[in-house]
This record gives C-alpha cells, structure tokens and sequence, in this order.
C-alpha cells in the first residue's frame, strides 16, 4: 500500500533563517506530488505542483522553492524566512486526476 | 486559471441541524472530489465525482454534481458532534492540478 511520511511535524525558526521540508512517498512510481500552505483557519493554497523529476510548477510567486530530486522525494525550502510563511504545510500525492493522499503537515511558526 | 469558489466559509448548527456546503466556478469542471479536515489534521478524501448530475451518499452525506458540471454541494443530514470539520471541493481540471475551494468550517453545537 502507498504511503506519505512528512516531518517534521512542528517546527520554529528565526526570521532569516533557511528552512527545509521534506516529503516521501512509498509504494507508487510517478505520482504528481504538492506542496499546500494553510494559514490559520484559511483554506488550502497550492504552491507548488509536479509531475515528474525535476518538474516544478510554483503556483505562487514567495519566499520559497521546491525541488524533487527523485521520483518519490518532494522537497520544500527557503533561503531566508518571513514572518508570512508561518503556516500548516502539507505535501499531497496522487495519479492523473484521481484523490490526494495528505502527509501529517508540518506545523511552521516563524518568530 | 482554474478556481473553485465554496461558501460559506463557517457554518455552526445545533446537533440534529442539516447542513450544506456549496461549491461553484465559472469554467465546466472535468471532476469534484469532496475532503474532511478535523481540527489540527490533515484533509482526507471522502469521494470523488465526474458525471453531470451525479449523486452520491455515504451514509448522512450527500453530494451532488451539477448538470452543467459547474457547481457541487456537500449535504449532511442530521448533524453530529463527530462532523466538526473543515469541508473542501477540489477539482483537477484538465491538467490534474489539483486546486481546492476556501473551505466551509462547520461547529456543531451539543
């Protein structure tokens, strides 16, 4: 069966300081992975989205970037945080237009 | 680009209340999948549908797919305290990028 670890679960940083999220899946090939951002109380902002190695598509021009170095391995980060990237992220999977499966979310608070 | 637009953003009902969720864009939608989000978790998906006027229930929920495939509704008959939630349409589109609507937090009061 597939699944979907992300860590960490919490997680505080400084303002300026670099930021690294990763995300895995298990038990598929080629899904389409995503990065959402979900400020308190608020809905689910897509960021980034991608269909394959080395494809990124960022949906929002910010602070951050992503990268999938391998197949299954979906990487968030920043050079330098704001204060305005605190946040739930969430990484997601799924096949062509089929339901997502969500990580746990890390829970970010830059102060 | 593609968007979603659900209302409302918060509903809070007595126990035993209905309650609807709503979810409509301006572009024909290729598909409609429905996810939960309990407080302090992750979204998880409930179902998913393509057809135009399609309706589906999964027990006090039922969801429904417009004839022009435009809009969508989340019913929930008879409210219970374990639907507290955060309700999300999402669609795929063409592209299968999957974007969500806002959102409709629902509170249940005992």
């Amino acid at each position: 069966s597939q699944t979907i670890h992300q860590w960490p679960a919490t997680l505080v940083q400084p303002v300026g300081s670099p930021l690294s999220l990763e995300c895995t899946v298990e038990g598929t090939s080629n899904p389409n992975l995503y990065w959402y951002r979900q400020a308190a109380g608020r809905g689910l902002q897509l960021l980034f989205y991608s269909v394959g190695i080395g494809q990124i598509s960022s949906e929002v021009p910010q602070n951050l970037s992503a990268s999938r170095p391998q197949d299954r391995q979906f990487i968030l980060s920043s050079k330098k945080l704001l204060l305005s990237d605190s946040g739930f992220y969430l990484c997601a999977w799924n096949w062509g237009v089929t339901e997502a499966f969500f990580g746990q979310g890390t829970r970010l608070t830059v102060v | 680009g593609q968007q979603v637009m659900q209302i409302p953003q918060y509903q809070h009902v007595q126990e035993g209340e209905d309650f609807t969720t709503y979810c409509n864009s301006s572009t024909t939608l290729s598909n409609i999948q429905w996810y939960k989000q309990r407080p302090g978790g992750h979204p998880v998906f409930l179902i998913q549908l393509v057809k135009s006027g399609e309706v589906k229930k999964q027990k006090r929920l039922t969801f429904q797919f417009g004839e022009a495939k435009k809009n969508s509704s989340l019913h929930i008959t008879a409210t219970q305290t374990t639907d507290v939630g955060t309700y999300f349409c999402a669609s795929s589109g063409n592209t299968g990028k999957l974007i969500f609507g806002q959102g409709t937090t629902l509170q249940v009061k005992p």
